[in-house]
């Protein structure tokens, strides 16, 4: 069964340093997304993503974020300087079509710990 | 804006019993989907159950339902004949005009042996 691949599972990294999270989503599908989840608390959205642009984002999505397509597999999240908030999971999701009619499948996660 | 709200932080039930999950949101749209996603230890989100908000009849998938009361904003989950591997975070989900998912603050259910 296709599904929306991660990596990597955990990430460490130094505060005011830019990481890059990775995601393989389901081939044929055309809308990606990305979420958050500060640990015990809920699952915010942060972005979505159709057609190589930014369709929608949130508040939490400021300047140090930035979302690519760049080779037609993979989607990445980029925090440019990172920040001890910026600690949690980060889930990516994808659907074949927009709205949400249809399933977006997530991916397992990358926890991000910043230190 | 439309919100979720989640009032039961944590539940319990006994093993083959069943519990009712709690939601109630808020929006102004007319047309819009809700959504259970479980999450369980692994922290992988995976879809239960979703309920179009046109659709008058509730939504089944073996043992997991709806209740979905649309003028009460209302949106429970029941599931029956509870497992232990329905031990899990359970988060009710909102998904309107856009295509992003709103979500509530999840319940944690255990499931007693």
């Amino acid at each position: 069964e296709p599904e929306v691949t991660q990596t990597p599972s955990h990430q460490v990294t130094q505060m005011g340093q830019e990481v890059i999270l990775r995601c393989v989503p389901i081939s044929n599908h055309l809308y990606f997304y990305w979420y958050r989840q500060i640990l015990g608390q809920k699952v915010e959205f942060l972005v979505s993503f159709y057609n190589n642009e930014i369709s929608e984002k949130s508040e939490i999505f400021d300047d140090q974020f930035s979302v690519e397509r760049p080779d037609g597999s993979n989607f990445t999240l980029k925090i440019r300087s990172t920040k001890l908030e910026d600690s949690a999971m980060y889930f990516c999701a994808s659907s074949e079509g927009g709205g949400v009619a249809t399933e977006a499948f997530f991916g397992q996660g990358t926890r991000l710990t910043v230190v | 804006a439309q919100t979720v709200t989640q009032s039961q932080p944590e539940m319990s039930v006994q093993e083959a019993e069943t519990v009712t999950l709690s939601c109630t949101y808020d929006t102004s749209e007319s047309d819009y989907y809700l959504f259970w996603y479980k999450q369980p230890p692994s922290r992988q989100m995976i879809l239960v159950i979703r309920q179009e908000a046109y659709k008058q009849q509730n939504a089944t998938e073996n043992r997991f339902s709806v209740n979905f009361q649309k003028a009460a904003k209302s949106f429970s989950l029941k599931i029956s004949d509870s497992q232990l591997g329905d031990a899990a975070m359970y988060f009710c989900a909102y998904g309107g005009a856009t295509n992003k998912l709103i979500f509530g603050t999840g319940t944690l259910l255990a499931v007693q042996p």
